[in-house]
């Protein structure tokens, strides 16, 4: 079955530094990878989706790449900012692409300090 | 962007008893739901998913019996934990797609469980 590994350790950086988050998967390459941020006590937001046939993708200060040979996508903070403080998921969906079901990544949770 | 709500946020319940969640697409309609279990500092865990006018689908190890779960509009599901002990004691959060090729998920605040 698919499994998920993200940083296991809390990311401490300063601000105005770049953050970046790992996201690792073992079995099947899916056919596309989300990012969602989660604070305390609240429910997930969406942020990215990139899709298998992309390798980059961008949002303002955020940047998402995806590398199928690896099985790794990389999540990006530039000029990060302590509003920035957050638990990241990273999300795949079920092999064949179920209608939306997802599986979640543990999350890495990122502090910036001003 | 597409916002869900969730009711109650909070509930305390006695062993033994049943508590019924909502989760609503406010608006957009929900082609079809999701509800997840997050227990702290792991990961969410996807329960069932409900599409509309049909039968959910339970994941693996989710008891259909003891979480019902209704899907009666296209902005409505329920997800009722029945006979509630301690252990049921979690983070329940909903999402909604609302069909398409979008994939993204809209995702209520969540609703925090508490079995005495």
């Amino acid at each position: 079955s698919q499994k998920i590994e993200q940083n296991s350790e809390a990311l401490n950086i300063q601000e105005g530094k770049t953050a970046t988050l790992t996201c690792n998967y073992t079995n099947y390459s899916p056919a596309y990878l989300q990012w969602y941020r989660q604070d305390p006590g609240r429910g997930p937001v969406f942020l990215l989706l990139i899709r298998e046939n992309e390798k980059e993708k961008r949002k303002e200060r955020l940047k998402v790449t995806f590398d199928t040979t690896l099985k790794q996508s990389l999540f990006h903070i530039t000029a990060s900012q302590p509003a920035d403080s957050a638990t990241y998921l990273c999300a795949l969906d079920m092999y064949g692409n179920q209608g939306g079901k997802l599986i979640f990544g543990q999350g890495t949770e990122l502090s910036v300090k001003p | 962007g597409a916002v869900v709500s969730q009711h109650p946020s909070r509930v305390i319940c006695k062993s033994g008893t049943s508590v019924k969640i909502e989760c609503r697409s406010l608006d957009f309609q929900a082609t079809t739901m999701f509800w997840y279990r997050q227990f702290p500092k792991q990961s969410l865990m996807l329960m069932a998913t409900s599409n509309e006018g049909s039968k959910a689908t339970y994941e693996q190890g989710v008891e259909k019996d003891k979480f019902l779960i209704n899907h009666a509009s296209l902005t409505l599901s329920t997800l009722t934990v029945t006979s509630a002990h301690p252990e049921d004691s979690s983070f329940y959060i909903c999402s909604a797609i609302s069909g398409g090729l979008t994939y993204e998920q809209y995702f209520g605040p969540g609703t925090r469980l508490t079995v005495t």
